[in-house]
């Protein structure tokens, strides 16, 4: 299958400062990739929809200036937490879909964030 | 709107039987497709097999199979011979066609006992 990777895989840092998720696709051109974030033992809750070179399109409820997405090419998309907070604290995802498989979503493994 | 179901929170197997995850999904759309995920304990989601709606037949992939009744609006996933490597949480997803966004149930945790 295709295959999705996720910068940093763990991040640690204190409270207020910004912390940017990078998420690649390595061996498919995605122009539309999403990010999710995860609470323990739950399922997933789909934050973002990343478009390439257009805006992202945010689910309701989420807060477009805390979660800044940046979609700069059909490979890279990037989650930026800023001013971080404990409650920000969490597992973030990222997927992209292959629309030449299946429109199969291949995720990448995951960062986990913890916000002191 | 679209809704996907698993009623099953927890799921114990033995070593080596057949397993069966329920999911079943709601939409009014005729085009859809409907995947199964397995979350390990580290995390990562891992594809596991796909069904579209045209697909007159269930979709396998080695030991997991997709046991999909359009009529029941039902996709579960048949795992045989577990595996003790298999104990993770299972997801059921749908996204409708078009490079839509994709929509995830509430998960059901596998146990598999030696």
């Amino acid at each position: 299958g295709a295959v999705v990777s996720q910068h940093p895989s763990r991040v640690i840092c204190k409270s207020g400062t910004s912390v940017k998720i990078e998420c690649r696709s390595l061996d498919f051109q995605a122009t539309t990739m999403f990010w999710y974030r995860q609470f323990p033992k739950k399922s997933l809750m789909l934050m973002a929809t990343s478009n390439e070179g257009s805006k992202a399109t945010y689910e309701q409820g989420v807060e477009k200036d805390k979660f800044l997405i940046n979609h700069a090419s059909l490979t890279l998309s990037t989650l930026t937490v800023t001013s971080a907070h404990p409650e920000d604290s969490s597992f973030y995802i990222c997927s992209a879909r292959d629309l030449g498989f299946q429109e199969t979503q291949y995720f990448g493994p995951g960062t986990r964030l913890l916000v002191l | 709107a679209q809704k996907i179901t698993q009623t099953q929170p927890g799921m114990f197997v033995q070593e080596k039987e057949a397993v069966t995850l329920d999911c079943t999904y709601d939409t009014s759309d005729q085009s859809y497709g409907l995947f199964w995920y397995k979350q390990p304990s580290s995390g990562e989601m891992i594809f596991l097999i796909y069904q579209g709606s045209y697909d007159e037949q269930n979709a396998t992939e080695g030991r997991y199979s997709l046991n999909f009744q359009k009529a029941r609006k039902s996709a579960n996933l048949v795992i045989s011979a577990s595996q003790l490597g298999d104990s993770a949480m299972y997801f059921c997803a749908m996204s409708l066609t078009g490079g839509f966004k994709t929509i995830f149930g509430a998960g059901t945790r596998l146990f598999v006992k030696a």
